[in-house]
């Protein structure tokens, strides 16, 4: 399969605990987008990189919110010390920027829930 | 800043009816794209349809078609002969041209298709 894939697809945890999620984009899209999607809502931005530098961040992205993209490949976006408001579906999304549309590919998600 | 309205939170269709979403959006900017992305339980978002700002002939993508009011800043989903399949969550999506490029959604219309 070569389309956006994210791991794990459940994680759940305490309140207080530490969390990874990992995106593997699709290989050649240079763009990758984190968002945040709550029951019954619309995804909310969370940051962007664009190769390996995280160009925007939201005021949603807490301290306690950390996003990397080494080499420029798979991306991490960690949650620590939990709170019961960070349970929410975590989407990843690749896309190739060019001057032109660009269509944002999404994984199907990391649902994370915060006990 | 750019925002999204989907008014409908839930729509229902006889299937093989017609069934038509609706988005509105606010932006001062007159350069962007918009987006009907599908949300099926439990799988990832995927890409409807498009519709570039700049043009003025409606997309179609076959049974889909959006009318794009700019004017208006109305754009809405005409789903035509509706399928089982089609039974998914609808969000609108905006998109500058400049910058991040990053999507703002809507909240979302769930449609149900009655067989």
């Amino acid at each position: 399969d070569t389309g956006v894939s994210q791991d794990p697809r459940h994680k759940i945890t305490k309140r207080g605990q530490n969390v990874t999620f990992r995106c593997d984009p699709i290989s050649e899209h240079n763009r990758l987008y984190w968002y945040r999607q709550t029951l019954g809502q619309g995804p909310e931005f969370l940051t962007y990189f664009q190769n390996e530098a995280q160009l925007e961040k939201s005021r949603l992205l807490s301290d306690r919110f950390s996003a990397e993209r080494p080499k420029g490949s798979f991306s991490t976006l960690e949650i620590q010390r939990t709170e019961q408001g960070d349970s929410a579906m975590y989407l990843c999304a690749s896309s190739f920027w060019t001057l032109n549309t660009g269509e944002l590919f999404f994984g199907e998600g990391s649902r994370l829930t915060v006990l | 800043a750019q925002t999204v309205t989907q008014s409908q939170p839930e729509m229902s269709v006889q299937e093989a009816e017609t069934v038509t979403l609706s988005c509105t959006y606010d932006t001062s900017e007159s350069d962007y794209y918009l987006f009907w992305y599908k949300q099926p339980p439990s799988r990832q978002m995927i890409l409807v349809i498009r519709q570039e700002a700049y043009k003025q002939q409606n997309a179609t993508e076959n049974r889909f078609s959006v009318n794009f009011q700019k004017a208006a800043k109305s754009f809405s989903l005409k789903i035509s002969d509706s399928q089982l399949g089609d039974a998914a969550m609808y969000f609108c999506a905006y998109r500058s041209a400049q910058g991040a490029q990053k999507l703002v959604f809507g909240q979302g219309t769930r449609l149900t298709i009655n067989p």
